[in-house]
C-alpha cells in the first residue's frame, strides 16, 4: 500500500528556535496533504490543508505565521514551527490523499516535538 | 456544525465479548464516514469506510442516517483488538474530522 513518511520522528528544540517537520509520500503523488496536531490522549485536530504549488489553507484558530507550511512538490510538504514555545510541544501528524484509490488517505507515523 | 462524537473514552471488555464503539455525527450533506485504528506505537490506519460496507478483522459498521450514527461492532473481541479507535467524517473538501477517540481494552 501507499506509504507516507514523516521526518524526524521526534525532535527536541529550545524555546525561540524554529523546527521543520517533513512529510513525504513515498510511492505516490499527493496534490493535497493535511497536517494534524494531537495532544496526549486527545483527538487529532486538523491544522491546515497543504496544496501543492499554492498556499496552505489554515483552520480557524491556527496561526499561519506560527506554523508555516510549504508544499513544494507532489511528494513533499513541510511544517515549520517558528519561534517554538513549550506549549507547541505536541504530536504532529500528516496525511496524504492518493487519487484514484477512492481518495484513500494515508497517515504518516507522526513527529513528536518537545520544546524546552 | 460538522462534528463527530465518540461518547466513550475507554471501553473495557473481556476476550470473546461483543464490542460496540459508538460514533455519532453531525453533518449537513451526505456524510462519508470512516473508522481508523491506532495500535500502540503505530501510525493511524484505516479500518473501514461506510461506502465499501466491508468487514475488516471482524469489525463492521453500519451508517444509520436516521440516528446519525456509525457504530463499530465486533461480535467477539480479541486481545489484539486493543487499540485506540477514531471515528472520522470526510468533508466534501477532503478534510477529515475526527472524533475524540475511544480506547478499547480487551482483557484476557
Amino acid at each position: 500500500g501507499a506509504v507516507v513518511s514523516q521526518h524526524p520522528s521526534w525532535v527536541i528544540c529550545k524555546s525561540g528556535t524554529s523546527v521543520k517537520i517533513e512529510c513525504r509520500s513515498l510511492d505516490f503523488q499527493a496534490t493535497t496533504m493535511f497536517w494534524y496536531r494531537q495532544f496526549p490522549k486527545q483527538s487529532l485536530m486538523l491544522m491546515a490543508t497543504s496544496n501543492e504549488g499554492s498556499k496552505a489553507t489554515y483552520e480557524q484558530g491556527v496561526e499561519k505565521d506560527k506554523f508555516l507550511i510549504n508544499h513544494a512538490s507532489l511528494t513533499l510538504s513541510t511544517l515549520t514551527v517558528t519561534s517554538a514555545h513549550p506549549e507547541d510541544s505536541s504530536f504532529y501528524i500528516c496525511s496524504a490523499s492518493q487519487a484514484g484509490s477512492g481518495n484513500t488517505i494515508y497517515f504518516g507515523e507522526g513527529s513528536w516535538l518537545t520544546v524546552v | 456544525a460538522q462534528r463527530v462524537t465518540q461518547p466513550e473514552k475507554l471501553l473495557s471488555v473481556f476476550k470473546g465479548a461483543p464490542v460496540e464503539l459508538k460514533c455519532n455525527y453531525s453533518y449537513s450533506g451526505s456524510p462519508e464516514l470512516f473508522w481508523y485504528v491506532q495500535y500502540s506505537r503505530q501510525r493511524l490506519q484505516l479500518l473501514l469506510r461506510h461506502i465499501s460496507r466491508e468487514s475488516i478483522k471482524g469489525f463492521t459498521a453500519d451508517l444509520n442516517k436516521g440516528e446519525t450514527s456509525f457504530h463499530l461492532k465486533k461480535p467477539f473481541a480479541q486481545e489484539e483488538d486493543s487499540a485506540m479507535y477514531y471515528c472520522a467524517l470526510k468533508r466534501n473538501t477532503g478534510k477529515l474530522i475526527f472524533g475524540q477517540g475511544t480506547t478499547l481494552q480487551v482483557k484476557p
